[in-house]
């Protein structure tokens, strides 16, 4: 299975900073990636697919890029709804993997 | 508007079985791949299986294969998810998601909470 490992687990970030969440596969996963936003008690919502495409209704200050190994989600101006735990996901190879997560915080 | 409504969780002993359901609309069921994924509490998730279109294959992770069936009714637009030879550590809430063309999980239920306990 590919592993998918996620930095950091945590992060608190302060009202219009700017914080970076990144996924390491095990192996190349040529941009099949997506990141999910779960707020507390709910199911994950997608914000991005194909590693930098923005889903529809998202707000633009969401952002993924990446290539190969690596990839990151960019929240340009954290806001308090944005609090929340976020998770990347490959779909290049069965079965899909998820990343362990990232808890992000308002300061 | 897409909405997926899980149901049929709950509290069930070590050894024992259970059916989860999902009931979709908003879109036309039966194009779809549909998945169950689950998430234990604290943890992160972890993809359980897939159906085709059709039904006609279905695809599991490990962890579960021979224990969990994936089923679906399209003309009913249901998803199924039957569980047996339950263990404690598949105590989670299980979601079901749909699965779009780039093979993002696009939407998802609100889940249902099963919990195996004696």
């Amino acid at each position: 299975d590919i592993q998918m490992t996620q930095s950091p687990a945590s992060l608190s970030a302060s009202l219009g900073e700017t914080v970076s969440i990144e996924c390491l596969a095990s192996e190349g996963i040529s941009n099949d990636l997506a990141w999910y936003q779960q707020k507390s008690g709910k199911s994950p919502q997608l914000l991005i697919y194909a590693a930098s495409r923005l889903q529809d209704g998202v707000p633009s200050r969401f952002s993924g890029s990446g290539s190969g190994t690596r990839y990151s989600l960019k929240i340009s101006g954290m806001q308090p709804e944005d609090e929340a735990d976020y998770f990347c996901q490959q779909s290049y190879k069965y079965p899909p993997t998820f990343g362990g997560g990232t808890k992000l915080e308002l300061k | 508007e897409v909405q997926l409504v899980e149901s049929g969780g709950g509290l069930v002993q070590p050894g024992g079985s259970l059916k989860l359901s999902c009931v979709a609309s908003g879109f036309t069921f039966r194009d779809y791949w549909m998945n169950w994924v689950r998430q234990a509490p604290g943890k992160t998730m972890e993809w359980i299986g897939d159906i085709k279109p059709d039904g006609s294959n279905t695809n599991y992770a490990p962890s579960v294969k021979n224990r969990f069936t994936i089923s679906r009714d399209n003309a009913k637009s249901i998803l199924y998810l039957q569980m047996s030879n339950m263990r404690s550590d598949y105590t989670a809430t299980y979601y079901c998601v749909r699965l779009d063309y780039d093979g993002s999980f696009d939407f998802w239920g609100p889940g249902t909470m099963v919990t195996v306990s004696s």
